[in-house]
């Protein structure tokens, strides 16, 4: 699988905008970018995912570089809740099929 | 809540033993996965069924089995249990298996503690 890179961790203030980056350098044309989060003690959940285009969901924003190289997740106004490790994870169904290949991620602090 | 159940929450048990881990998928959904997070290798996928077929299979130790009955509910069997064993183990079910955009649906996990 294609892998990514992400900061091992980031800071914010509660209700200012968050942008979690992430580098997949050796993204394929037929990767997917998926984000997803692990907030404490609970099990991963998906937050958005993206191809090409700019993506936004009642979540999440996410934008991808146009070389789809990288790609940033923005949460618009941070709250408590939202700290948590974020997973960047690319989806090759040649190499993966359905299975998420999670990295160490990002965790995100927020503070109030 | 993500509509995927799992049961125990909590297992204690002793190194040599043998344990079973329950999930329920969502309604409707055919496809379950097992993950394990343990700190030292992060979040790892183990195995997937579909439709009570084996789909997929990933870093799944020989003493580990499981299966997906015909309700569609799966269990995850662990023989021979090791302390390094000790971990949270997850299971997700998936709304559309087989594309690279479905979704999938993770339940609170289990934590099990091989002392």
């Amino acid at each position: 699988d294609a892998k990514t890179t992400q900061p091992n961790s980031m800071e914010s203030n509660e209700e200012e905008p968050v942008h979690l980056p992430c580098n997949h350098s050796t993204i394929s044309g037929t990767d997917y970018i998926h984000w997803y989060r692990q907030l404490p003690s609970q099990g991963p959940e998906y937050v958005i995912h993206g191809l090409t285009s700019n993506v936004n969901n009642r979540m999440a924003s996410l934008a991808i570089a146009e070389d789809r190289k990288s790609s940033t997740l923005i949460l618009h106004r941070a709250t408590l809740r939202d700290a948590a490790v974020y997973y960047c994870i690319l989806r090759d169904g040649e190499t993966s099929g359905s299975r998420l290949t999670f990295g160490e991620g990002t965790q995100l602090t927020v503070n109030p | 809540d993500s509509g995927v159940t799992q049961t125990p929450k909590h297992l204690i048990t002793a190194t040599g033993q043998r344990v079973t881990l329950r999930c329920s998928p969502r309604s409707g959904d055919l496809s379950v996965y097992w993950y394990q997070q343990s700190l030292d290798q992060g979040l790892q996928f183990l195995i997937q069924y579909y439709n009570g077929e084996e789909r997929a299979k990933g870093n799944i130790l020989e003493r580990f089995s499981a299966q997906q009955f015909p309700d569609l509910h799966s269990e995850l069997n662990l023989s021979s249990l090791e302390l390094g064993d000790s971990a949270l183990y997850f299971c997700a079910s998936s709304d559309d298996p087989g594309t690279l955009t479905d979704t999938q649906y993770f339940g609170p996990g289990t934590r099990l503690t091989v002392l």
